[in-house]
């Protein structure tokens, strides 16, 4: 089962920072903080993770409070083709291996 | 363009029947992860190999298999295909065993739909 809570839906206006909150409160001090996005019914796609401190690449910024309970996905300029589930996922030691186990994600809407 | 390849990417096949899906990983890339997502599940995780062992295992059915060849491609094989069954299928690789700092790239995905 994943171990994140996230909102089911969010919109954001065209131009503006979208930020998706995730909540991982029983996350273990070795698991990590994936995010990926999957538009339509296209691949996942991968945007960022992260262990204990902030991350920022190309595509986003990923916030992780100092307590690791929870962290935020930045998305400094929405665009329209940013629309898309957006998944918070705590990579876990399963039967022998660290699996991605996907929650339902929360759904962006950017807005024109 | 994740470099992770799916074929075929569109399946259309009656119940009962046999299906295989084939997968080739991102160069480099030793480990290979089936996943299923249906309208009612979500993104479900069947199965994963590295470098031709099976290494873990997630909720696949005892009528799915897959395998992982020495060139690294993988195969799930689907059989005695029931309507429930119609689902993207994607697979995805990722360069180690399942380390969790290492990335898992996923393809383009299977669309399987059993009539």
């Amino acid at each position: 089962d994943a171990k994140t809570t996230q909102p089911p839906s969010m919109d954001c206006a065209e131009g503006r920072a979208a930020n998706l909150p995730c909540n991982h409160s029983t996350i273990s001090g070795n698991e990590y903080v994936y995010w990926y996005r999957q538009i339509h019914s296209q691949g996942p796609q991968y945007i960022i993770h992260g262990l204990k401190n902030n991350e920022t690449n190309e595509m986003a910024s990923l916030i992780i409070t100092e307590d690791r309970k929870s962290s935020t996905l930045i998305l400094p300029h929405a665009t329209l083709r940013d629309t898309a589930v957006y998944y918070c996922i705590v990579r876990v030691y399963f039967r022998g291996a660290n699996n991605l186990f996907f929650g339902t994600g929360t759904r962006l809407t950017v807005i024109p | 363009d994740s470099g992770v390849t799916q074929t075929p990417k569109h399946l259309i096949t009656a119940t009962g029947q046999r299906v295989t899906l084939r997968c080739s990983p991102r160069s480099g890339d030793l480990s290979v992860y089936w996943y299923q997502q249906s309208l009612d599940q979500g993104l479900q995780f069947l199965i994963q190999y590295y470098n031709g062992e099976e290494r873990a295992k997630g909720n696949i059915l005892e009528r799915f298999s897959a395998q992982q060849f020495p060139d690294l491609h993988s195969e799930l094989n689907l059989s005695s295909l029931e309507l429930g069954d119609s689902a993207l299928y994607f697979c995805a690789s990722s360069v180690g065993s399942g380390s969790p700092g290492n990335t898992i790239y996923f393809g383009e995905g299977s669309w399987l739909t059993v009539v």
